[in-house]
Formats: C-alpha cells, structure tokens, sequence
C-alpha cells in the first residue's frame, strides 16, 4: 500500500504570497489532519477534514485554510505568507477510530521557507 | 486541557544498550490513548507504538516498548538493544477519545542519539 504522499516536498515564497500544499493519503483512509511544526512551538494542529467535511479545527488564524476532495485527497492554503509561516507542515492520515485507537500516518512534510 | 511533557531534550546511548525516553500527560478524559512517533532527519513522522487508558497490559511493538503507569500519568517508551538508526526526535502524543475525534497533542520532543 502506498503511504501518504505531500507535494511539493520544498517551497519558497517571499511574504504576501499565497501557497498551496498537496496531501493525498493512504488508499482507504477518509481522515487527512494537518500539522504545522516549528522549533519553537513544535508540532501544532492546524486541521482535520473526514469525508470532505473541517472535523476539528486547531488555533490558527483565518490566513490558514484547507479543503478536501471526494477522493479525500487534501490541500492547505496559505495567504498573505509572513516569516514565521516558515515550518515544515507535515499531513496524516486515519482509517477512523477503532476501539479508541486511531493511528495517523503521516507523509514525509513540505518544508516551506517564507523569504 | 490535554498537555504533554517530555523532559529530555537529548539523550545519548550507546549502541546495544535500552534507553528509556520519559513522558508525562495531563488530562482530565478517562479514556485516552497515548503514541510515540520517531522523526529522523528526513522529517516524516513514524508511528511506534500505543498505549489506551484502559489497556491492562503494557504494550510492546518489537524492541519498542511503553511502560505505563497510570497513577503517575507517565508513558515512557524503552527502546531495547539500541542501534544507530535508532537516532532521530521522538515525540510523545495523546488523544482524548469521550469527547469524540479530538486531534493528536504533541510533546516538544527528546532527541536520541546512539553511540557505535
């Protein structure tokens, strides 16, 4: 089974731009959440989208935003990109919850550095 | 609010050796499922091994093990018969389950390095 799989896996953008990050998931699986991570904050939930709909949603502002598709592929936009949206934003995905257990799988990130 | 500590920024081990990454928890769910994850310098994050609040037995994944005790609310991980592709950050997770789907909450991380 292919795992999850991001692009692009580098990005740079100067700051006011908008970007967008790709995310498809396991085959199967119905969950794609979304994490920023910083050496200062660490690992921060940005989002979680189950069959096309936002399920939860983390302490960011507006300027983040995702979607995701019927064949539950997702993707994250960024805009107005400020210096500190430099983070390596790293995508999982779930089959669901079973008996409380619900492993995320993550792909291997996009490195984004704002200029 | 959930809240995960782990209070070793760095740890060094020498090869073939256990080391034990410590992880502390806080919350007030009494259903509750705790990870670890391994990132090596590539970035992905590599689901280990899980531990729910109810399970009676510690669980164990290969050379990767977590001792949990409840009381104390720690989930360390053991990594036995340590190698050097054992170097990487390890972050310890929990979810709480009453309250529905709630996402994944990361610790800062213990960085392990493995000495030949």
């Amino acid at each position: 089974k292919a795992g999850v799989t991001q692009t692009p896996r580098y990005l740079i953008k100067t700051r006011g731009q908008q970007v967008t990050l790709s995310c498809s998931p396991i085959s199967g699986h119905r969950s794609v959440s979304w994490y920023q991570q910083t050496p200062g904050q660490g690992l921060q939930f940005l989002f979680e989208y189950f069959s096309e709909t936002q399920r939860n949603k983390g302490n960011f502002p507006g300027r983040f935003s995702g979607r995701q598709f019927s064949n539950s592929r997702s993707e994250m936009n960024v805009s107005t990109l400020e210096l500190g949206d430099s983070a390596l934003y790293l995508c999982a995905s779930s089959a669901g919850v079973v008996a409380g257990k619900a492993e995320q799988y993550f792909g291997p990130g996009t490195r984004l550095t704002v200029t | 609010a959930q809240k995960i500590t782990q209070t070793q920024p760095g740890m060094f081990v020498q090869e073939k050796e256990a080391v034990t990454l410590d992880c502390t928890y806080d919350t007030s769910d009494p259903s509750y499922g705790l990870f670890w994850y391994k990132q090596p310098s590539s970035g992905e994050m590599i689901f280990l091994i899980y531990q729910g609040s109810y399970d009676q037995q510690n669980a164990t994944e290969g050379r990767y093990s977590l001792n949990f005790q409840k009381a104390r609310k720690s989930a360390n991980l053991v990594i036995s018969a340590s190698q050097l592709g054992d170097s990487a950050m390890y972050f310890c997770a929990m979810r709480e389950i009453s309250s529905g789907n709630t996402p994944l909450v990361f610790g800062k991380g213990t960085r392990l390095s493995v000495i030949a």
